[in-house]
C-alpha cells in the first residue's frame, strides 16, 4: 500500500523557469514532511521539510507548500538551474512512529539549459 | 564532520546466500534507519536502531535483521537471500530525541544483486 504518492514520474523545466513537483499522500495522520533530492550513485540528500502546522515553508529557491485538507504537498524551485537536475523524493511520517519516513517513488527532474 | 559511510559500495551474491552490508552513522548521530530501494521505486523503511535496540520496524520479515554498536555503526543482515532482495540498500543516520523530528541523512547505499 502506497501511503505516499508521485504520481509524474518525470518532468522537464527551461532553467530560471518554476520547477513544481507534486506529492499526495493517503495517511492522515502523517505529520512531518520532508523533500529529498538524490543523483545518481549518491544517497538522497535532504532539501527542506514542513511539520503539519505549517502550511508553507521557504529555504532560499526551495518552496514547500502544504495543503492538509487535499492531503497534498509540493515543491517549489525558483529559479531552476541545471544542476537541479536530480529524482525528488518526498516523505511523511507521524508522530506515533516517529524517524519512520515513508517515501514516494520520486520525480526525475531535467532543467533544460 | 564525517557523513553516513556505507560499505560496500556493491555486492554480488547467489540466491540462499546471507550478506551483512555495514554503515558509520555521521559524527554526532545516534540513531540508524535502514531502507531498500528497488529499481523505480522510493526507499521502504526496513528497521531503525536507537541505543543498540530495534526501535521500529516495516513490512519486512524476519531474515532481515540488524545490529548497532556502542559507536553508533550499525549492520544490516539478510539470510537466505531471493532474487528480490536485489536493490539499493541504504542507511540514513539522525539524532533521535524522544517525541521529536528529526532529520535523516543518508549514505550513498550499497547496490546488492542476487542471482
Amino acid at each position: 500500500d502506497q501511503q505516499v504518492k508521485q504520481n509524474s514520474p518525470s518532468l522537464s523545466v527551461q532553467e530560471g523557469r518554476i520547477s513544481i513537483l507534486n506529492c499526495d499522500y493517503t495517511n492522515s495522520m502523517f505529520d512531518y514532511f520532508l523533500w529529498y533530492k538524490k543523483y545518481p550513485a549518491e544517497g538522497p540528500t535532504f532539501l527542506i521539510s514542513i511539520s503539519s502546522i505549517k502550511d508553507k515553508n521557504e529555504d532560499g529557491r526551495f518552496t514547500v507548500f502544504l495543503n492538509k485538507s487535499a492531503k497534498h504537498l509540493s515543491l517549489h524551485i525558483v529559479p531552476s538551474q541545471p544542476g537541479d537536475s536530480a529524482v525528488y523524493f518526498c516523505a511523511a511520517s507521524r508522530r506515533s512512529t516517529g524517524n519512520q519516513f515513508y517515501f514516494g517513488t520520486g520525480t526525475s527532474l531535467t532543467v533544460i539549459p | 564532520e564525517t557523513g553516513v559511510t556505507q560499505s560496500p559500495t556493491h555486492l554480488i551474491k547467489t540466491r540462499g546466500q546471507q550478506v551483512t552490508l555495514r554503515c558509520s552513522s555521521q559524527s554526532g548521530h545516534n540513531t540508524v534507519s535502514w531502507y531498500q530501494q528497488a529499481l523505480g521505486q522510493g526507499p521502504q523503511f526496513i528497521f531503525q536502531y536507537y541505543r543498540e535496540e530495534e526501535n521500529g520496524r516495516g513490512n519486512f520479515p524476519p531474515r532481515f535483521s540488524g545490529l548497532q554498536f556502542p559507536n553508533y555503526s550499525s549492520e544490516l543482515n539478510v539470510n537466505a537471500l531471493e532474487l528480490d532482495d536485489s536493490a539499493l540498500y541504504l542507511c540514513a543516520s539522525s539524532f533521535y530525541v524522544a517525541g521529536g523530528r528529526n532529520t535523516q541523512y543518508f549514505g550513498p547505499g550499497t547496490r546488492l544483486t542476487v542471482l
